[in-house]
């Protein structure tokens, strides 16, 4: 059974770091592209990053173009997502997703003073 | 960027309806065009992907078409499960990009 679970979300002031991990099971992870995508509360999806299996080419969405970056083990099965100056507008929920339909439960990133 | 355009972003319907959601790309992106459904709390499930396909133990009621620009899912008989919001997304080209949601309430 395919299993994504998200963990590192929490309260963060605005301007800081926070490094979001997600943890795969039940599939041969680095042969997949892995994605995160999130979701502010009451809002609609949206796309934030692009990882592929290799973990050599990656995309990323304007809005947090030179303050995220993604990244990969494939030894240890995991994909991170590390978020630097963060905003308020940041505030979501952050999920991993193996596209298309293997999405993990999503962890809470709020950031706030 | 494509820009997904969903209509209507709210809907009330009645158990036993059909409801039709339509959802436009600003450019072509031809069958590469799936469709999901959110309950508050969760996840998107995947309903349809590759526009028309219906994902393996989603009922037979949901259905998906279109092609190009213009895409519809439709619900041909609602039941008290399927009020939630849904999304179409496509996997065309990077970025990807969401519609911005269809509502789906009781009447």
């Amino acid at each position: 059974e395919v299993q994504l679970v998200e963990s590192g979300g929490g309260l963060v002031q605005p301007g800081g770091s926070l490094r979001l991990s997600c943890a795969a099971s039940g599939f041969t992870f680095s042969s997949y592209e892995m994605n995160w995508v999130r979701q502010a509360p009451g809002k609609g999806l949206e796309w934030v990053s692009y990882i592929s299996s290799s973990g050599s080419t990656m995309y990323y969405a304007d809005s947090v173009k030179g303050r995220f970056t993604i990244s990969r083990d494939n030894a240890k099965n995991s994909l991170y997502l590390q978020m630097n100056s963060l905003r308020a507008e940041d505030t979501a929920v952050y999920y991993c997703a193996r596209w298309l339909q293997f999405w993990g439960q999503g962890t809470l990133v709020t950031v706030s003073s | 960027a494509i820009r997904m355009t969903q209509s209507p972003s709210s809907l009330s319907a009645s158990t036993g309806d059909r409801v039709t959601i339509t959802c436009r790309a600003s450019q072509g992106i031809s069958s590469y065009l799936a469709w999901y459904q959110q309950k508050p709390g969760k996840a998107p499930k995947l309903l349809i992907y590759a526009a028309s396909t219906l994902q393996r133990g989603v009922p037979s009621r949901f259905s998906g078409s279109g092609s190009g620009t213009d895409f519809t899912l439709t619900i041909s008989c609602l039941q008290s499960e399927d009020f939630a919001t849904y999304y179409c997304q496509q996997y065309y080209s990077y970025p990807r990009s969401f519609g911005q949601g269809t509502k789906l309430e009781i009447k």
